[in-house]
């Protein structure tokens, strides 16, 4: 069974500060997407890594993956509280055809 | 543009009776997924489907059932709720590298 760990569970933290999700598996993926969800509303896409080693940037958001393709980091530049909620990694093997989720990453930016 | 949508967004039923909660989408995609998310477990797969008369139970299927006879549908039937199954509910469809596009969910309550 695939599973994707990722930490931390929960993030605190003040406006201006960095930050670092980090999604690791023991299985290898094709591809990972990160995702992030606000309240009330279902997970949006943000990005998709699908090259050891690739690394993608989305304006104050960096996403990296891992070389072996197992593992996955979000890197937030200068959070902001508009960057609050709950952001879930997820890998996908080739076609598609499901879609492991890890349990996410609640984050709060405070002003 | 293409979108996926449910319906209802809220439903409040009893104990025992029977409710379908509908997904549309026009992704022209042929895989589609059904969660549920809760506190404290992320999301959970109850079904999914890899195209047209295609279905499979997902790691939490018990007391729950779809049909595929088209594309674009894939709803959900409880087929007699309980109130374990109130939760909010989001349906998805993938892309072939495994990006799933969700609707905006439904929130259950089973009294």
């Amino acid at each position: 069974t695939q599973l994707l760990e990722q930490s931390p569970q929960f993030l605190s933290i003040q406006e201006g500060e960095n930050l670092t999700v980090y999604c690791n598996s023991s299985s290898v993926f094709s591809s990972l997407q990160w995702y992030r969800q606000e309240p009330g509303e279902g997970p949006v896409l943000l990005v998709t890594v699908v090259t050891g080693g690739e690394v993608k940037k989305l304006k104050r958001l960096t996403f990296q993956f891992g070389d072996a393709r197992k593992d996955s980091s979000l890197h937030i530049t200068a959070a902001q509280p508009g960057d609050t909620g709950l952001y879930l990694c997820a890998g996908a093997n080739t076609g598609g055809f499901k879609t492991i989720f890890g349990a996410g990453t609640r984050l709060f930016v405070k002003a | 543009d293409a979108e996926i949508t449910q319906s209802p967004r809220h439903k409040i039923t009893e104990t025992g009776r029977q409710v379908t909660l509908a997904c549309h989408q026009t992704w022209n995609h042929n895989n589609m997924f059904w969660y549920r998310q809760d506190l404290g477990h992320g999301l959970r797969l109850i079904h999914y489907s890899y195209g047209v008369q295609d279905t499979n139970k997902g790691e939490v299927s018990d007391g729950y059932s779809v049909s595929r006879s088209n594309t674009e549908d894939l709803p959900l039937t409880l087929e007699s709720a309980a109130s374990s199954q109130t939760s909010v509910y989001f349906c998805a469809s993938n892309s072939d590298r495994g990006e799933q596009f969700f609707g905006p969910g439904t929130r259950l309550t089973v009294l």
